[in-house]
């Protein structure tokens, strides 16, 4: 699997927005981007995916750079409920084998918000 | 729809003995896994099936156990338990979509093995 390389922590103040950014040099061709972000004592949940093209969903922003050796999530204001580990995954289409859909979790950016 | 649930929510087990955790989905998901993660470490894959009657190992393995009798159900089997075996356990599903598919986690269980 294509490894990803994030900041081990960020801080940001509520209501400001935040840009957590992740590196992937290796990325393939096929490969999509995913974020996911675990907050205290729960699992894991999705927060956004993309290939290309930058994307947009209600909890947030992707954006892609054009040659998507690198991405950035955006939480366009940061609330302190968004304090959790944000996890930048890479998901290829191999479907058979250990890279059959396993997301490999690395240690993910843990971002604390300030009131 | 409940999504991924997971049962027990906490266990405290003594060296040597069994149990079984559960991990149920209503979405009708082919794809379900089970991973482990470890204080401050990210999560690892146990174990994981494509279908009903279809399981396979992940990249720990060992000490556990799964069937897959039902498209809802996905149990993890400790065979004997062993205090390295204390983590949070957690249980996913999803549909495949290729890259672009989602995954949906349990609430987790937190085990102790003493």
């Amino acid at each position: 699997d294509a490894k990803t390389t994030q900041p081990n922590s960020m801080e940001s103040n509520e209501e400001e927005p935040v840009h957590l950014p992740c590196n992937h040099s290796t990325i393939s061709g096929t490969d999509y981007i995913h974020w996911y972000r675990q907050l205290p004592s729960q699992g894991p949940e999705y927060v956004i995916h993309g290939l290309t093209s930058n994307v947009n969903n209600r909890m947030a922003s992707l954006a892609i750079a054009e040659d998507r050796k690198s991405s950035t999530l955006i939480l366009h204001r940061a609330t302190l409920r968004d304090a959790a580990v944000y996890y930048c995954i890479l998901r290829g289409l191999s479907a058979g084998g250990t890279s059959y859909g396993k997301l490999t979790f690395g240690q993910g950016t843990i971002l604390t918000v300030h009131p | 729809n409940a999504g991924v649930t997971q049962t027990p929510k906490f266990q405290v087990l003594k060296t040597g003995q069994s149990m079984t955790l559960q991990c149920a989905q209503d979405m009708n998901h082919e794809y379900m896994s089970w991973y482990r993660q470890d204080p401050g470490m990210g999560l690892r894959l146990i174990h994981y099936s494509v279908g009903a009657g279809i399981t396979d190992q992940g990249e720990v393995p060992n000490g556990y156990n799964v069937s897959r009798s039902t498209t809802e159900d996905f149990p993890l089997r400790l065979l004997s338990a062993a205090p390295s075996q204390t983590s949070v356990y957690f249980c996913a599903s999803r549909k495949p979509q290729g890259g672009a598919d989602t995954q949906y986690f349990g609430p987790g269980t937190r085990l102790t093995v003493l």
